[in-house]
């Protein structure tokens, strides 16, 4: 069926590292994806987002890269820190559904001292 | 700006027995949205509210869970009869749909657990 999910469950990085947490979607009709941080305990926290229109976007240590030709989506964050050890998700927008978002499963950053 | 807020925070409850939770946006957004997370999985939507309509309940199961949004602001989410696997996060986001943001802000999630 039509899903969202993520290639790797956990990703263990050094600090100083950079890392990159992939997704793939499998709906040609998704025009907008956004990726979330959920720390324990705490509800998700917007981190940046990317329309279809886009191939990249930047933010503040933070860039999104969108693969239409596979259905690929990616995060990646630079000079990984501690306070960047969360579960990480993507979610995705289907053209027409209202602001209804996907979720995917999720992957779990690891950032190792 | 005050984020989306959630009480209670945590509630543990016998199955069969009633539960509410409930939620106030972030202040102007007309769209509000109620989210299932169980453990390990990414949130999912059960129902959302455009000011105090229902847009979208499919996900929703009617015959124990209800929701409502009576003034267009806080909203309640409610279990009825509630069984084990109801035992997960409840998420409650708000989106500013009026600026065409259609970036979700969640609140911090009541973690419900069934006996």
């Amino acid at each position: 069926g039509e899903s969202v999910g993520l290639h790797l469950p956990t990703l263990s990085v050094q600090e100083g590292d950079n890392s990159i947490i992939n997704c793939a979607y499998s709906n040609s009709a998704s025009d907008y994806f956004i990726w979330y941080k959920q720390e324990s305990g705490k509800g998700p926290q917007f981190i940046i987002d990317i329309r279809s229109n886009m191939d990249k976007r930047q933010g503040q240590r933070v860039t999104v890269l969108l693969n239409k030709t596979v259905k690929h989506l990616s995060l990646q964050i630079a000079a990984t820190q501690p306070g960047d050890s969360a579960v990480y998700f993507c979610a995705e927008k289907r053209t027409g559904t209202a602001s209804k978002l996907t979720f995917g499963t999720g992957t779990r950053l690891q950032v190792t001292l | 700006e005050a984020g989306v807020a959630q009480s209670p925070r945590y509630k543990i409850i016998e199955k069969r027995q009633s539960v509410a939770f409930w939620c106030n946006p972030i202040s102007g957004h007309a769209t509000l949205y109620w989210y299932q997370q169980i453990l390990g999985q990414g949130p999912k939507l059960l129902i959302q509210f455009q000011n105090n309509g229902v847009v979208d309940d499919s996900q929703l199961p009617k015959d124990r869970f209800s929701a409502e949004r009576l003034k267009g602001v806080d909203s309640t989410l409610k279990i009825q009869p509630a069984k084990l696997e109801d035992s997960a996060v409840y998420l409650c986001a708000s989106s500013n749909r009026d600026r065409q943001q259609e970036t979700q802000y969640f609140g911090p999630g009541t973690r419900l657990l069934v006996l």
